[in-house]
Formats: structure tokens, sequence, C-alpha cells
């Protein structure tokens, strides 16, 4: 069964700290890595999404890696900001028979300060 | 925005009680996932619809039930609600089965007591 893990659970930096998230998975047989952003309380919006063939992605100040042998991934967010403050999600797309899915972590709970 | 709506937002309901929210997705979308969020918790799978039959169910027992319209629209039902059924629940879209960028709705907050 695959289990994703992120560390740390919540994170508080000042604004214009350069910082990274971590997610873990267990099962290294994926489609691919995604991660998401979910604001308080509302849906989740796309971020990046990296094939299990890629090493990285980068869109903008965020960056996030995948070692797909190792079962990591690394969200890279560069210069913060007091909008970045979200939780961040990471989620792993795999094939359960004939359906195709997203298992996620839990999410860590990014706060930026002014 | 993802072209993927949801309604209703909010919703109250006692122990017991049957749900049914709605999702519209977009527009060629043949694929819809189900998602249920608890408080502090990661998304978790479902089921999901292909062409109007259900293709794969998580860990969900059979009161959870789905329909899948042929104008991209598709329900959620919930028989005999128990307080844990408290959550977010989001509906993906996606073009394929395979597809591998799902787009999200907003999600429905349904409130057991």
């Amino acid at each position: 069964k695959q289990e994703v893990t992120q560390i740390p659970a919540a994170l508080s930096v000042p604004e214009g700290e350069n910082l990274v998230l971590n997610c873990s998975f267990t099962d290294s047989a994926i489609y691919n890595l995604q991660w998401f952003r979910q604001d308080p309380g509302k849906g989740l919006t796309s971020l990046l999404l990296i094939q299990s063939s890629q090493r990285e992605q980068t869109s903008g100040r965020l960056n996030a890696s995948l070692d797909k042998s190792s079962g990591r991934s690394t969200l890279y967010i560069a210069a913060s900001q007091p909008g970045d403050s979200a939780t961040y999600l990471c989620a792993v797309y795999t094939s359960g028979g004939s359906n195709y899915k997203l298992t996620f972590g839990k999410g860590t709970l990014l706060t930026v300060n002014p | 925005e993802t072209g993927v709506t949801q309604s209703p937002t909010h919703l109250i309901k006692t122990r017991g009680q049957q749900v049914t929210l709605r999702c519209s997705s977009q527009s060629g979308h043949n694929t819809v996932s189900w998602y249920q969020q608890a408080l502090g918790q990661g998304p978790q799978f479902i089921f999901q619809y292909y062409r109007e039959e259900e293709n794969g169910r998580g860990n969900f027992p059979p009161r959870f039930s789905g329909l899948q319209f042929p104008n991209y629209s598709s329900e959620l039902n919930v028989n005999a609600l128990e307080l844990d059924d408290s959550a977010l629940y989001l509906c993906a879209s996606s073009l394929e089965i395979s597809g591998e960028t799902q787009y999200f709705g907003p999600g429905t907050r349904l409130l057991v007591l």
C-alpha cells in the first residue's frame, strides 16, 4: 500500500527566506509526483508535476525535485512571501488495476511572516 | 480557475440522513474522481468514474456511491451519514482515464451533526 509522508508538518519562516519542504513515498512504482497548494477551506491548486522519468521541474520561484529510486521529493521555494502562506500537499499518481489515483500526504502548513 | 465547479459549497446534515453532492467537470473530460479530506488530513481517494461507469474504488463502504452523466456532471451520494463523514469533498476531472493532469473543484464542506 502506497504511503506518502510530508515533513515538517508545519513551518514558520520570515519573509524572504528560502525554504525546502520534504515528501517521501513508500512504493516507487509511480507515474508522476505532484505538488499542490491549498488555502484554508479551499480546493487544490496544482503547482508542479514531475513525471517519473524526470528529475526536477521549475515554475517561477518554485523548484521540485524527484528521486524515484529513494522515494523522495523536495519542493524548494525561493524568496518566500507572505502570500505563499498555505498548506502544501504532495501526491503520487499511481495505477490500481484499471483506475488511476492520487495518494496524498497530510501536507505541510507554511506560514511566511512579514 | 480550473473550470470544475461543485455544489453546494457548504452543507449541514444530521446523522443517518442522506446527502448528494454535485460536480460539473470541464467539457470533454471523461473521467471524474472523488476525494474526501478530513480536517488536518490529505485527501483520500473515494472512487473514479469513467464514461458513466465506476472504475475503481478506495477504502470506502458501499454507502458511498456515485453517478456520472453524459453532460460531464457527476454526483457523490452518501447514505446513512455518520459523524466521521464530516469533511471537505473534492472532485477532480481529467480528459481520459489515464489523464495525469487532474483539475480539482473548490470542494463541498459537509458537516454531520
